[in-house]
């Protein structure tokens, strides 16, 4: 199986900041990756496909890049409404594999 | 619009088999690329996929569950199922079942439904 790896596991930030959000595949997924927010008691909510595909409707501080192993999820500014946890997933090959997740909290 | 509700009771006992369905509108399982997965959450714990069933019939299982699991569908009901045999209490969590495009792309989730495994 595919290991996702995401750093960190949290960060602290406050409203306005830059924050990054990383995921490093066990091996090779192209571009095979998606990024995912989940609020407490909500489903996720894809963001991002195909490693750096802004999916409709989500706003365009959002941002993703990577190919091969080592991915990242960007936020250009945070929101109020952005604080949540987010997970990454390989769908390069099943059995596809979600990250630990990473929780950002406000400072 | 699409739309995806998981069904299924919310307690079951130890070594007892969890059914599960996932009744959805909007598209058809039956269209080419097509396709549904089933992801669950521990409380507090991270996202861990399950199973996944393609609108052609092809299946794929998680390594650590496949002998659990069993994912179907049923394309007239716009249903897909997925039992779970000899549940324990580590397999409690809310139970999520999401559309996938073109296999890759999973765009859609139902709210999910907790599981609670417990005598």
């Amino acid at each position: 199986d595919i290991q996702m790896t995401q750093s960190p596991s949290s960060v602290s930030a406050s409203v306005g900041d830059r924050v990054t959000i990383t995921c490093r595949a066990s091996q090779a997924i192209s571009s095979y990756l998606a990024w995912f927010q989940q609020k407490p008691g909500k489903a996720p909510k894809l963001l991002i496909y195909g490693a750096s595909s802004l999916q409709s409707g989500v706003p365009s501080r959002f941002s993703g890049s990577g190919y091969g192993t080592d991915f990242t999820l960007t936020i250009s500014s945070l929101q109020p409404e952005d604080f949540a946890s987010y997970y990454c997933q390989q769908v390069n090959s099943f059995p596809y594999t979600f990250g630990q997740g990473t929780k950002l909290e406000i400072k | 619009q699409v739309t995806l509700r998981e069904s299924g009771p919310a307690l079951v006992k130890p070594t007892q088999t969890l059914t599960l369905t996932c009744t959805f509108s909007g598209f058809s399982l039956s269209t080419n690329a097509m396709s549904m997965s089933w992801i669950r959450q521990p409380p507090g714990k991270a996202l861990e996929w399950l199973a996944h069933i393609d609108w052609d019939d092809n299946t794929y299982y998680s390594t650590s569950l496949k002998t659990r699991l069993t994912i179907s569908k049923d394309t007239s009901k716009n249903q897909v199922v997925l039992k779970m045999t000899n549940m324990d209490p580590v397999d409690t969590g809310t139970y999520y079942c999401a559309r996938a495009v073109a296999g890759r792309k999973i765009d859609y989730w139902g709210q999910g439904t907790l599981v609670t495994v417990s005598s």
